[in-house]
Formats: structure tokens, C-alpha cells, sequence
């Protein structure tokens, strides 16, 4: 099993449609998550970070299951600027290492 | 004002040539980084240093040799370049050792290899 495995993708959506990204990790010691983004042809920037009870910013809200090493974005009404690549990154138990997964591709068409 | 650069930002270069990528930060972090991203977008961790110690070093070959001079720079030099180093590398940076900061990324380096 990969350390963190996204769906595979791509995802086109319209404009203004709700979008979910889930992502499973390996490591049951993990302790940190967060969501970045990377548009195409720069570097990932931090989206948000993942608490254990849950956390929006606006129409994001990212979701942790740590019983299942499960975790999620939601996008409500997409805009075509929220299309990137998304990806799901972990920190590990003990080593100070950010392990991220492939990355999601989201297009939002107008 | 950048907070994570690079230079050079692309890098065109034959087998078996040493080369250097160089990355500063003035965010006054104390850990830097430096990731490797493959054709598959795979984004994989190569070096971290804190206060110019390294801390990771995944499994990298050793023609890789990171170099941090002062905690601001974290620098890169590749000897006998393969077809297979072709990449982009990222730089990164964080407030410290504590995965729970953010990591700030450079624009990256573009590096093909012919």
C-alpha cells in the first residue's frame, strides 16, 4: 500500500459544482495533514491544514478519519480559478518528513 | 519580495555534467528543503536541513550533495547527471522542524537531461 494514495482523477466539473477529493494514508502514527494545491508548471501552496474535528475556509472544508486514515476536501460552488492539482500530504509519526500523494487534477469548466 | 528562489529556474545539460541549483529563503526559516518532482508529478522528498544540519536524507543517490552554508541557503550539486535526474526540483522552507508549518516552496528548477 502506498504511504498516501489519492484518487486517481482527473475531475471535470462546471463552474458552481460541489467536488470531493479523498485520500488515504498508510502510517497510523501520523500526525500532521494538510491540503495543497499546485497550479500547472508552479509550486504547491498550502491550501489548508486538516484538524481532527474537521475545518472549512470558505467553501473549503477538509475532513479527518483517523480511525480509517481517511481524509477529504470538499469544494462547494467551484470556480474555474479553484482548477490545480490537489494534493494530500502527511507528516509521519517520528521523522519530520512530508510524504505527499499524487495529486488530484481539477478542471472547472465554465 | 520572494520568499523561496531559485536559480537557475531552467537547466538544459548532457549526460554526465556536474551542476548546481541554488535556493535561498529571507522568511528567517530555520529548515529548508529540496523535493524532487518526476514526469509522473510524483513529489518525493530528497534533503532536509535544520540550522544547516542535515536532518533527511531519503535515498538519493550520492552524486547528490546538498549543501547549506547558512541557514538562508540550502544548494544542490549534481555530479555525473543521468537521463534520469531530468525533474523539476523544488526548494522549500519552513519555520522550523515541526511538520505541523507550513513548507513555502521555490518556483522550481526545470532540469532535462539529453
Amino acid at each position: 500500500r502506498k504511504e498516501v494514495e489519492q484518487d486517481p482523477g482527473p475531475f471535470n466539473v462546471p463552474e458552481g459544482a460541489t467536488v470531493a477529493f479523498n485520500c488515504t494514508y498508510s502510517n497510523s502514527a501520523s500526525q500532521s495533514f494538510f491540503w495543497y494545491r499546485q497550479d500547472c508548471r508552479k509550486e504547491p501552496k498550502l491550501l489548508m491544514s486538516v484538524y481532527s474535528s474537521g475545518n472549512e475556509d470558505g467553501r473549503f472544508t477538509a475532513q479527518l478519519n483517523r480511525a480509517s486514515q481517511y481524509i477529504s476536501l470538499l469544494i462547494r460552488d467551484s470556480k474555474l480559478s479553484d482548477s490545480a492539482t490537489y494534493l494530500c500530504v502527511v507528516r509521519g509519526g517520528s521523522n519530520y518528513k512530508l510524504t505527499f500523494g499524487k495529486g488530484t487534477l481539477l478542471t472547472v469548466n465554465p | 519580495d520572494t520568499a523561496v528562489s531559485q536559480t537557475p529556474k531552467y537547466l538544459v545539460t548532457q549526460m554526465g555534467n556536474d551542476k548546481s541549483i541554488k535556493c535561498e529563503q529571507n522568511l528567517g526559516h530555520d529548515t529548508m528543503y529540496w523535493y524532487k518532482q518526476d514526469s509522473k508529478k510524483f513529489l518525493k522528498i530528497m534533503f532536509s536541513y535544520n540550522n544547516k544540519e542535515l536532518i533527511i536524507n531519503e535515498t538519493v543517490p550520492n552524486r547528490f550533495s546538498p549543501k547549506s552554508p547558512d541557514k538562508a541557503h540550502l544548494n544542490l550539486h549534481i555530479n555525473s547527471l543521468e537521463l534520469g535526474d531530468s525533474a523539476v526540483y523544488f526548494c522549500a522552507s519552513s519555520q522550523d522542524l515541526d511538520g505541523s508549518y507550513e513548507q513555502y516552496f521555490g518556483p522550481g528548477t526545470r532540469l532535462t537531461v539529453t
